[in-house]
């Protein structure tokens, strides 16, 4: 099972919005609606900020939205924050195998 | 509060056997599925695979079916990896995860093993 592609770097300015996409095929992404996005610092352990496709948990803020077309899945920052900087990683269901984690995207507030 | 709770770092030579654990609270722990994931050395994140502590079913991704062992005890809370014999490139961060439905809700603070000789 090959990881989900996303684009190896984003950057923004504060209160800019960016976009990072996480693209995969017809037995996972774009054959359920189980993608969730997770957030993780440096030396820290990774936190969910997105669960099924655009569900956001509670707690985390409104600033990150999810979405999905196909068989590629979308998360938004809007308002970048200097606190948002860190590595962001998609991962999906499959009927493959069990789940399949992105590539991982770092993103940098210029 | 749901928490998970891993062993800590360990130090191996390459040939050596190691086992980590993953010890829950704050749920019924045999309920949920646990993953474990692995995190190379300024790399990305890989599924291990995953057991469901009540019945231990377990399904390992295919990179590392054979290579790893994963089990439970659900009478003491407790998920498991293990290593028979180490290599070097066995050395990684690996956290283990609780599944809620398809994504992962709350991780361990994971455990760092490095193997060197």
């Amino acid at each position: 099972q090959s990881a989900l592609t996303q684009p190896a770097s984003v950057s923004g300015s504060p209160g800019q919005s960016i976009s990072m996409s996480c693209t995969g095929g017809s037995s996972d992404v774009g054959g359920y609606n189980s993608v969730s996005w997770y957030q993780q610092h440096p030396g820290k352990a990774p936190k969910l900020v997105i669960y099924d496709v655009s569900n956001r948990p509670s707690g985390v803020s409104n600033r990150f939205s999810g979405s999905k077309s196909g068989n590629t899945a979308s998360l938004t920052i809007s308002g970048l924050q200097a606190e948002d900087e860190a590595d962001y990683y998609c991962n999906s269901y499959t009927s493959n195998t069990t789940h399949v984690f992105g590539t991982g995207t770092k993103v940098t507030v210029l | 509060e749901v928490q998970l709770v891993q062993s800590g770092a360990e130090v191996k030579k390459p040939g050596e056997s190691l086992k980590i654990s993953c010890k829950g609270s704050g749920y019924t722990f045999a309920n949920y599925w646990i993953g474990w994931v692995r995190q190379m050395p300024g790399k990305g994140l890989e599924w291990m695979g995953i057991i469901y502590p009540d019945d231990s079913d377990t399904r390992y991704s295919p990179s590392f079916q054979g290579q790893v062992t994963i089990s439970a005890d659900k009478s003491i809370n407790t998920a498991y990896l293990q290593w028979s014999s180490l290599k070097a490139s066995d050395s990684a961060m690996f956290y283990c995860a609780r599944l809620l439905a398809a994504s992962i809700d709350t991780w361990g603070q994971g455990t760092l093993v490095t193997v060197s000789s």
